[in-house]
């Protein structure tokens, strides 16, 4: 009865992989989002879909590609890994974003991603 | 400038002690304001929502100064469960959900 999951939770990988993280909310929301925590412990969004319509994409390089299948799902596509690319990626999920004044995120486990 | 902005500590405390974190943010048209709690190595959670009139959760008590454009979290009779990564955070009215976190506050409450 996981509320926000995310597979996998480890992942290690040479420099010049393309890597795949999902994320599937079973909470019903209708928002989900990506974010980075770096080795600094900023946290920093990076993507939000609403109803699989991108709505928030931050200064992210272009070898990031969210892919919302539908909207309890939420992917993250990384190109040719690099070694900054190391952080842990949240995802997370809300109800009803957009001119709403604030509802509360729920995040998932998080992915520690090392590239090597 | 960061647009969230706190104090990283460690702020290493007594079993018992009362803890005041603060947060100060840059855009004067923030809306909303929150204080999550991450535990090492999870995902954060929230603590609780920030009002104007201030608000008390338990032990927990939040402020928020507009004019100032600043936040407090005042924790009591701190608990070792209490240690934990206290964010600051700031949602902008009509950004899409966006939420700019702190860098986090590190709270160790030793016995």
């Amino acid at each position: 009865d996981t509320a926000v999951s995310q597979t996998p939770k480890y992942l290690v990988t040479q420099m010049g992989n393309d890597k795949s993280i999902k994320c599937e909310q079973n909470l019903g929301h209708d928002t989900m989002y990506w974010y980075k925590q770096d080795s600094k412990k900023f946290l920093k969004i990076m993507f939000s879909y609403n109803n699989k319509e991108l709505i928030i994409n931050e200064t992210v390089p272009n070898r990031f590609s969210p892919k919302s299948p539908d909207k309890a799902h939420l992917n993250l596509h990384i190109n040719s890994l690099e070694l900054g690319d190391s952080a842990v990626y949240f995802c997370a999920s809300s109800q009803e974003a957009g001119t709403r004044r604030y509802n509360e995120q729920f995040f998932g486990p998080g992915t520690r991603l090392t590239v090597l | 400038r960061k647009e969230v902005e706190q104090d990283p500590g460690p702020f290493n405390v007594p079993e018992g002690a009362t803890v005041a974190f603060n947060c100060t943010y840059s855009n004067s048209a923030s809306q909303s304001f929150f204080w999550y709690r991450q535990d090492c190595r999870k995902e954060p959670k929230l603590l609780m929502s920030v009002y104007s009139s201030g608000n008390e959760d338990g032990r927990f008590t939040a402020q928020l100064n507009r004019a100032s454009q600043y936040i407090s979290l005042l924790i009591r009779d701190s608990k070792l469960s209490d240690s934990a990564t206290y964010l600051c955070v700031v949602n902008g009215y009509n950004q899409g959900g966006k939420l700019i976190f702190g860098q986090g506050t590190e709270l160790s409450v030793k016995p």
